[in-house]
Formats: C-alpha cells, sequence, structure tokens
C-alpha cells in the first residue's frame, strides 16, 4: 500500500517569503508523486509531477518540488509568495505498477495563506 | 477547450431522496473517475471506470452506483442520501497507462452536496 503524509495542515508566509510545503510518502514500489492545488469551491489543478525522470521537477506558477529518495520526500517549494497562491495543496502518490489507470492516493492537504 | 464539465455544480436534496451528479468530458479519456472530497480532507475514491469496465473501492458503500454510457459521460447516483454524504463530488479523466507512459488525470470543477 502507498502513502503520502503531508506535515503541517495550514502553514502562513508572507507575501513575498519562501513557501515550503511538506509531503513524504511511503510507497513499495518507485512512486509517482504529484502536486495539486485546489481554489475553493473548485476542482484540483496540477502543479508538477515526479515521474521518473529528473529528480527536481518545475511546475506551474513558479513552483517545483523535489523528489528525494533517501528521505522519501517530495516538498514543494517557491522562492517568493503571492497573494494568488493562497489555496489547499494536495500530495499525491500513485502506484507505478498500477497500469490501465491513474489511481491517486492523496494526502490530507495543506492551507496556505498569504500575509500582505 | 477540451474540458471536464460537471452539472450541477451545486445540488441539494433531501435525507433519503435519490440523486444523480452528472460529468462529461470532451478530451476522450477512457478512463474516469469518482472522488468524494469532505470538508477539509483529501479526495477519496470512490470508483473508476476504464473504459466500460466498472472498478469499486472496496470501501465506497452500496450507497453509491455509477453509469457510464458512452465515453463522454458519467454519473454518480446516490441512491439513499445521508447527512454524512455531504460533501464535493470530483470528478476526474486520464488516458489508461498504455505502454508505462505516465497519464495525468484532469479533474472538473466539483458539485458540492447538501443533504437537507
Amino acid at each position: 500500500a502507498q502513502s503520502v503524509t503531508q506535515l503541517g495542515s495550514h502553514v502562513s508566509v508572507s507575501e513575498g517569503a519562501l513557501v515550503l510545503l511538506r509531503c513524504n510518502y511511503s510507497s513499495s514500489v518507485p512512486p509517482y508523486l504529484f502536486w495539486y492545488v485546489q481554489y475553493p469551491n473548485q476542482g484540483l489543478q496540477l502543479l508538477l509531477k515526479y515521474t521518473s525522470a529528473a529528480t527536481l521537477v518545475k511546475g506551474i506558477n513558479g513552483f517545483e518540488a523535489e523528489f528525494k529518495k533517501s528521505e522519501t520526500s517530495f516538498h514543494l517549494t517557491k522562492p517568493s509568495a503571492h497573494m494568488s497562491d493562497a489555496a489547499e495543496y494536495f500530495c499525491a502518490v500513485s502506484d507505478t505498477a498500477n497500469f490501465g489507470n491513474e489511481k491517486l492516493t492523496f494526502g490530507t492537504g495543506t492551507r496556505l495563506t498569504i500575509i500582505p | 477547450d477540451a474540458m471536464v464539465i460537471q452539472n450541477p455544480r451545486y445540488q441539494v436534496t433531501q435525507f433519503g431522496k435519490p440523486v444523480t451528479l452528472s460529468c462529461s468530458q470532451t478530451l476522450n479519456h477512457n478512463v474516469m473517475y469518482w472522488y468524494q472530497q469532505k470538508s477539509s480532507q483529501a479526495p477519496k475514491l470512490l470508483f473508476h471506470y476504464y473504459d466500460k469496465d466498472f472498478n469499486n473501492e472496496a470501501d465506497t458503500p452500496d450507497n453509491f452506483q455509477s453509469r457510464r454510457p458512452n465515453t463522454s459521460f458519467c454519473f454518480l447516483d446516490i441512491r439513499s442520501p445521508g447527512l454524512g454524504d455531504a460533501a464535493m463530488y470530483l470528478c476526474a479523466t486520464s488516458r489508461d497507462r498504455a505502454q508505462g507512459v505516465y497519464n495525468e488525470q484532469f479533474f472538473g470543477p466539483g458539485t458540492r452536496l447538501t443533504v437537507l
């Protein structure tokens, strides 16, 4: 079974400051890892994904994440927070051996608040 | 633009009154998913269709059913909604993972269900 753990259900940062959202995974096979963003009353939008290519992954809106196998981590970062980054962020894992569909297991989410 | 559409965006039903939520897609993806997301929680997969093959998650209550009459449409039927079924219901689509190539899930905006 695979799972992800997001440390910190709420994170607040000042506008212009570094954003760091933490995600650790557990998987018996090499994982595919993802970060999704969800704005209020909206669906999920893919920010970025790791699918066994480069360990440093760049996504949309200036976000990036680094896959660290030794730490079983996939933390999301952005050098400078913007007010529009305020949202809920979900880390998710997919089983690389799971052919036929792209079933995802989500973490519990981190609500990011930006302080003006 | 190709997209995933969910109707209605907001649905109010009475305790025990059957309700149907709709999802359509213009992406021509062969896999469709239904997730339940309760307030401040992660999306939880209820079931998915791989083409016409229905795949139920082990812990999805019998109260939840689904239909996929064609590639473009998928419905979520809740036979006797309880207060605990109030949630956001998210539809997503993807291609299947042919030849080991991962294909991301695309999410609709969701339907927020209220049970009175």
